[in-house]
């Protein structure tokens, strides 16, 4: 069974621009969480989408959104890139079954290295 | 306010050594606490589940044990192949997992 698939693996942006992340979760999970990871911070929870609706939001500002398809494959967008948005951004999956992803052990994909000039 | 911390940061150990690391967590109301291990450019990997207090989870080398305030991972005679960033999350009432910050185990043969 193929892993989660997020492309692109590396990203260079420069400030102002935006930027979209895909994220393809393993055949059969409905949930998709997205994280954002940095050396300070750790994993910051960015948002959960579950049969194409936003469960459950984090503390970010509105220049990150998110959507979910019809076949659970979901991408991020950062528009207005800033030098802070620099990170790894993990994509993980859960099956859903429960209901609540946050009871659930996640998928993670190997990440986005998104670096902002 | 939920909260979970992580120490100690970074610890380095001989093949064979035996360890600890330790989460310790303020919440509202536990759901579960997870351990995930993170190798260098992977994201991270599930290990372990924990519900309540007096609970314990093995895998080869790594038992993880649960309190009311903290969880431990327990690393027995680990080998070069354990080093990697172990990283505990909580899963509180507010349905938003909250990780530490993680402990960079390196492990010298």
């Amino acid at each position: 069974k193929a892993g989660v698939t997020q492309t692109p693996r590396y990203l260079i942006k420069t400030r102002g621009q935006q930027v979209t992340l895909s994220c393809s979760p393993i055949s059969g999970h409905r949930s998709v969480s997205w994280y954002q990871q940095t050396p300070g911070q750790g994993l910051q929870f960015l948002f959960e989408y579950f049969s194409e609706t936003q469960r459950n939001k984090g503390n970010f500002p509105g220049r990150f959104s998110g959507r979910q398809f019809s076949n659970s494959r979901s991408e991020m967008n950062v528009s207005t890139l800033e030098l802070g948005d620099s990170a790894l951004y993990l994509c993980a999956s859960s099956q859903g079954k429960t209901g609540r992803s946050t009871n659930e052990k996640l998928f993670f994909g190997s990440g986005t290295q998104l670096s902002v000039l | 306010e939920d909260q979970v911390t992580q120490s100690p940061e970074a610890l380095r150990l001989q093949e064979g050594e035996s360890s600890s690391l330790n989460c310790s967590y303020t919440v509202s109301g536990l759901r579960g606490l997870f351990w995930y291990r993170q190798d260098p450019g992977k994201g991270p990997e599930f290990l372990f589940t924990l519900y309540s207090a007096g609970e314990e989870k093995e895998k080869e080398r790594l038992k993880a044990t649960l309190t009311k305030k903290e969880s431990f991972l327990h690393i027995t005679a680990p080998k070069p192949e354990d080093s990697a960033t172990y990283l505990c999350a909580l899963s509180p009432n507010t349905d938003k997992l909250i990780f530490g910050t993680g402990t960079r185990l390196q492990v010298f043969p």
